[in-house]
């Protein structure tokens, strides 16, 4: 079974506009890590984000915002006032506390902003 | 600079070759990773290694091989490259849990594998 989903396979989306990706994972782990990484055009995924499952606050970093619900398991990611350099494909990831050091990824999703 | 260097971008090989792909942090992390990434599959772990010479498979194994000697370096092995294996490779690191709480995997560039 898919640990982590991101159903939105690619978005369009024009300059200026916001847009939000979904993540929704699956876990019997009472401790747990959530990540997001941004994979460029050039391929090296950067890390973004780390959320810990006891820590629900949302989290904003400029044009970025995270909401964590452990209610829905989801962990959306939104971009307010989109820019091209945002273009990206965009992975959402679960690590487990008890399958140790694994990390479990989303198929992604591709983000193209439109000038 | 926190840094994961994989060997080669781009690599081109034919059906048969035995492939190396080598990957290096200089992080010191124990946990090293290969993912494998297609088109719409989004990354899927090959191995994983959390210590030297110790290894486990990931989701995708078959036709596969690593090698972990030193701490530093996590080897790829095409035993017998295939034409199924042309893929974006990608390697990784991190600090084992329980080292630390939490911890984030970095990421090398990628290799983008053709092999014909």
């Amino acid at each position: 079974a898919q640990k982590v989903t991101q159903a939105q396979t690619e978005i369009s989306v024009v300059e200026k506009e916001d847009v939000t990706l979904d993540c929704v994972y699956e876990t019997r782990d009472t401790t747990y890590y959530l990540f997001w990484y941004k994979q460029p055009p050039s391929g090296e995924l950067v890390f973004l984000i780390r959320r810990n499952s006891f820590d629900e606050q949302n989290e904003i970093s400029g044009r970025y915002s995270w909401n964590f619900q452990k209610s829905t398991s989801s962990f959306n990611f939104t971009i307010t006032a989109s820019q091209v350099v945002d273009s990206a494909v965009y992975f959402c990831a679960l690590s487990e506390r008890n399958t140790g050091n694994q990390f479990y990824f989303g198929t992604g999703t591709s983000l193209t902003v439109i000038p | 600079d926190v840094k994961v260097t994989q060997s080669s971008r781009y690599l081109v090989k034919r059906t048969g070759e035995k492939v190396f792909l080598e990957c290096v942090q200089d992080m010191d992390h124990e946990n090293m990773f290969w993912y494998r990434q297609d088109p719409g599959l989004g990354l899927r772990l090959i191995y994983f290694s959390y210590d030297v010479k110790m290894k486990e498979k990931g989701d995708i194994p078959e036709g596969y091989s690593v090698s972990r000697e030193k701490k530093e370096r996590f080897s790829l092995i095409l035993e017998s490259a295939s034409t199924n294996q042309t893929s974006m490779y990608l390697c990784a690191s991190s600090l084992r849990q329980g080292v630390a709480l939490n911890t984030e995997a970095f990421f090398g560039q990628g290799t983008r594998l053709t092999v014909v």
